[in-house]
């Protein structure tokens, strides 16, 4: 089983919709990512939050809103979003938002699934 | 810049062959990380090995083994006798360190095995 735990799996939205993606672990990391992946695409960052501060915002639009409550929680808010929108959001948690004593291995969960209408 | 390139799109094999997945990276640091991850159709990417640039020893784990070899800048992933449990899509990432952790993954291949 996963220790890196989203919520909810599966979305349908509207465009002119409020949601929110949760993510959660417990592996006492300190970085957590925003992961988004369209079919047969790789992962691609938007977001990594290290101890709880944004460290990095790959250019993502303001329809997308992170929120790192504390260490173990990673959120993602979304509003007006596209239908182009629509993909896997996979959450991840590494050691640190660095890429130094662990390599950058990062544990990922099973994403969540958006549909967007 | 960094770049990691999969060739292959996909791959289908009859359980119990071998089979190889094929993985380049460019990059210009001399001090880098390369992994693969395995998705299945669950969604999860799961870890399966990381490597640095330093160690090119070869690793087996069980059924798994991966070639590191720096002179063709690639890092291949072998399946020996392949069961219907290994089809996903595996990536193959690359990593610079020091900085924010910033995998760069390769465009997946998706493996799958029929019986």
């Amino acid at each position: 089983d996963t220790e890196v735990t989203q919520t909810p799996k599966h979305l349908v939205m509207g465009m002119t919709n409020k949601k929110s993606l949760k993510c959660e672990q417990h592996m006492g990391h300190r970085a957590m990512y925003w992961y988004k992946q369209k079919a047969k695409k790789p992962p691609e960052l938007m977001f990594v939050y290290s101890y709880e501060k944004l460290s990095i915002n790959e250019s993502v639009p303001s329809r997308f809103s992170p929120e790192c409550p504390n260490s173990s929680l990673l959120n993602l808010h979304l509003h007006a979003l596209q239908p182009e929108d629509s993909a896997l959001y996979l959450c991840a948690s590494s050691q640190d938002g660095t890429s130094g004593a662990s390599g950058g291995e990062l544990f990922f969960g099973e994403g969540s699934r958006l549909t967007v209408l | 810049a960094q770049k990691v390139t999969q060739a292959q799109t996909e791959i289908s094999v009859v359980e119990k062959e071998d089979v190889t997945l094929d993985c380049v990276y460019e990059t210009h640091d001399t001090t880098y990380y390369l992994f693969w991850y395995k998705q299945p159709p669950s969604g999860e990417l799961v870890f399966l090995i990381r490597r640095n640039s330093f160690d090119e020893q070869n690793e087996i784990s069980g059924r798994y083994s991966w070639n590191f070899q720096k002179s063709t800048s690639s890092f291949n992933f072998t399946i020996t006798a392949s069961q219907v449990v290994d089809s996903a899509v595996y990536f193959c990432a690359l990593n610079r360190p020091g900085g924010y952790n910033k995998l760069i993954f390769g465009a997946g291949t998706r493996l799958a095995v029929h019986p």
